[in-house]
């Protein structure tokens, strides 16, 4: 089994609408949980991290089940420009050891 | 701070080449990390540094790779000899603390032929 694993789509979305992806994790003791995103041919960048509690940025919310060990990404009223991969990352183990998700990616239509 | 620095960005090589991809991580971050990126695989870690210590390479495909990083602003990551099956983009990330962002290097990408 994968230490992280995501659905890679792709979404197909029109604008306005809303779409989640969710990612599960194989190891219980993980401690840290990002999303990651990542345009074409560039580099990963941080989008947000997950909190227990979960969080909300603007448009994006994050959330984490420990129980069912997976964290979900919920993205608002789509924009073109949200037409990304976007990466689940576990901080596995409890120690700096980021392990990345193979992604999902989006497609976000005029 | 200019940010990860990786060169070359580009690489094209023949089979049983050595290759030497390099990163300088951002001043002041204590964790660095070797990545590979695939469309099959998706990113794959396969080093990485605290404080200059290699503290897991079981991500290391096989005795071709190797990794050192001598100091705590340059790292470099070795393949020799060079299979076309290593094609692909790798990326270099450091960290400032343990669950703090990772930022990444524009990637290498290297094209075994």
């Amino acid at each position: 089994r994968k230490e992280v694993e995501q659905d890679p789509g792709p979404f197909n979305v029109p604008e306005g609408a809303t779409v989640a992806f969710n990612c599960t994790y194989s190891n219980s003791a993980s401690q840290s949980f990002f999303w990651y995103r990542q345009d074409c041919r560039k580099e990963p960048k941080l989008l947000m991290s997950v909190y227990s509690s979960g969080n909300e940025d603007g448009r994006f919310t994050a959330q984490l089940n420990r129980a069912s060990q997976y964290i979900s990404l919920l993205i608002r009223d789509s924009k073109l420009s949200d037409s990304a991969t976007y990466l689940c990352v576990v901080n596995v183990e409890g120690f700096q050891k980021l392990v990345f998700g193979t992604g999902t990616r989006l497609l976000v239509s005029p | 701070d200019a940010g990860v620095i990786q060169s070359p960005r580009h690489e094209v090589t023949e089979m049983g080449q050595e290759v030497t991809l390099r990163c300088k991580p951002i001043s002041g971050h204590n964790s660095l990390f070797w990545y590979r990126q695939t469309m099959m695989r998706g990113l794959e870690l396969l080093i990485y540094f605290n404080n200059n210590v290699p503290i897991d390479d079981s991500g290391m495909p096989e005795d071709r790779f190797s990794a050192k990083m001598p100091n705590a602003s340059f790292s470099t990551l070795k393949i020799q000899p060079s299979e076309p099956r290593d094609s692909a983009v790798y990326f270099c990330a450091s960290e400032r603390a343990s669950n703090t962002e990772a930022f990444f290097g524009q990637g290498t990408r290297l094209t075994v032929v």
